[in-house]
């Protein structure tokens, strides 16, 4: 089976930098996703890391290091757009279906 | 482009009664396709996959069901539903790069 954990809320101002991190226990690993979600809203896809390291996209990065099972998305330059859930997320190697974890809340303040 | 058409959006259900949610995808062949369920405030549990026409796979026992009659065509149905069916169903499928990409979702709410 497979299990995520991954810190239920994080609160930052405006402009700064924060990390979620995400570990994970899998039997089969493909690779760590990231997705937002805004209230209401379907989950989006923010990133992918199949390989150990750092994905830059924009002012979101995305980290992965295999040998820990342990991932974070860094999110710079905070705006209030980004208050949302963020789910990390593994495929599983049988199904190819991801399993989430339970979510982090993000509040970003003025 | 590949889209996810998913409906209806919102529907309130008394207990006991049938359930038909649908989904179709667009501007792909053969996709694999998934029906996860998220209950408020909370993660998204795997409800069934598709990795083709006719081939249904359950991850958790329960009440619902689904189907795959054409290629890009997947319903999640319930012949009576129960007030703990209640939440936000969302349709997906898998895209390059193994990413899953989701619908708009179904807010189902079960009085």
């Amino acid at each position: 089976g497979q299990s995520l954990e991954q810190p239920s809320e994080v609160t930052a101002v405006e402009g700064a930098i924060v990390q979620i991190n995400c570990t994970y226990q899998t039997s089969g690993f493909y690779g760590l996703s990231w997705y937002q979600q805004h209230d209401g809203g379907a989950p989006t896809f923010l990133s992918y890391n199949a390989l150990d390291g750092l994905e830059e996209t924009g002012r979101f990065s995305s980290f992965l290091s295999r040998s820990d099972s342990y991932g974070y998305l860094l999110l710079q330059e905070l705006q209030m757009k980004d208050s949302a859930s963020y789910f990390c997320a593994v495929l599983d190697t049988g199904r190819r279906a991801l399993t989430f974890g339970s979510g982090t809340r993000l509040q970003v303040q003025p | 482009s590949q889209t996810i058409h998913q409906w209806p959006a919102t529907l309130v259900q008394p207990v006991g009664s049938p359930l038909s949610l649908e989904c179709t995808v667009e501007g792909t062949s053969n996709p694999n396709l998934y029906w996860y369920r998220q209950a408020a405030g909370r993660g998204l549990q795997l409800l069934f996959y598709s990795v083709g026409i006719g081939q249904i796979s359950s991850e958790v026992p329960q009440n619902l069901s689904a189907s795959r009659p054409q290629d890009r065509q997947f319903i999640l149905s319930s012949k009576k539903l129960l007030l703990s069916d209640s939440g936000f169903y969302l349709c997906a499928r898998l895209g390059g790069g193994n990413t899953i990409y989701f619908g708009e979702g179904s807010w189902l709410t079960v009085v």
